[in-house]
């Protein structure tokens, strides 16, 4: 069964903490995805990597970081956590082609609260 | 990327034909035509995905206009289980997804 496990369902942090959200899939995939979802937004992409050691920013970079250093492992980075960071955190995968979210897999999410 | 149109919401009888409606009127020639769902609780599941021609999975069938303006996902017979909110999403490195159409399936 394919998978892409995020590190955490839920977590609280303090405001100006570093965060780590991880995210592991096990299908071999060129393509890692960091979305956030906040309601009333739908999911705007953070940054994506289409290979290891590269990353792209998306629609919504300021205030993370991403590291790949494995194919299989895709890191998001809150260097220092704000209140507006709070929100649902989706990581996703998909194998390389024309189209980065051709049959792309999403993890559970982690819901992540800056308090 | 360009910009997708769905209706808020739709609603669907049990073991009824769905069709969920998408407008994007600004496409370009290159642009894939992707729908994901989001059940209560869960991440994103992709659903089908097309270029030009119709599309057919064991989950649904994907009609695309012949101008590309516009697609729609076809969801054969509805079952509870497909009460979700569906996405219908272009580009070939999406940054957003809309909100979606949130179907509710009436047994």
């Amino acid at each position: 069964d394919v998978k892409v496990t995020q590190s955490s369902r839920y977590l609280v942090k303090r405001t100006g903490e570093k965060v780590f959200l991880e995210c592991v899939q096990d299908m071999d995939h060129e393509n890692m995805f960091w979305y956030r979802q906040d309601p009333g937004l739908g999911l705007r992409l953070i940054y994506f990597s289409y290979d290891v050691k590269m990353k792209e920013k998306g629609d919504i970079p300021e205030g993370y970081s991403v590291s790949r250093e494995k194919k299989e492992r895709f890191s998001l980075i809150l260097e220092s956590a704000s209140t507006n960071q709070t929100s649902m955190y989706l990581c996703a995968s998909s194998q390389g082609g024309a189209s980065l979210l051709r049959w792309a897999f999403f993890g559970q999410g982690t819901r992540l609260t800056v308090v | 990327d360009a910009k997708t149109t769905q209706p808020n919401s739709m609603e669907s009888n049990e073991e009824e034909p769905v069709h969920l409606p998408c407008n994007h009127s600004t496409i370009s020639g290159t642009d894939y035509i992707h729908w994901y769902r989001q059940l209560p609780s869960q991440g994103p599941e992709y659903v089908i995905h097309g270029l030009t021609s119709n599309v057919n999975n064991r989950m649904a069938s994907l009609a695309i206009a012949e101008d590309r303006k516009s697609s729609t996902l076809i969801l054969h017979r509805a079952t509870l289980r497909d009460a979700a909110v569906y996405y219908c999403i272009l580009g070939n490195t999406p940054l957003v997804f809309g909100k979606g159409t949130r179907l509710s399936v009436i047994a």
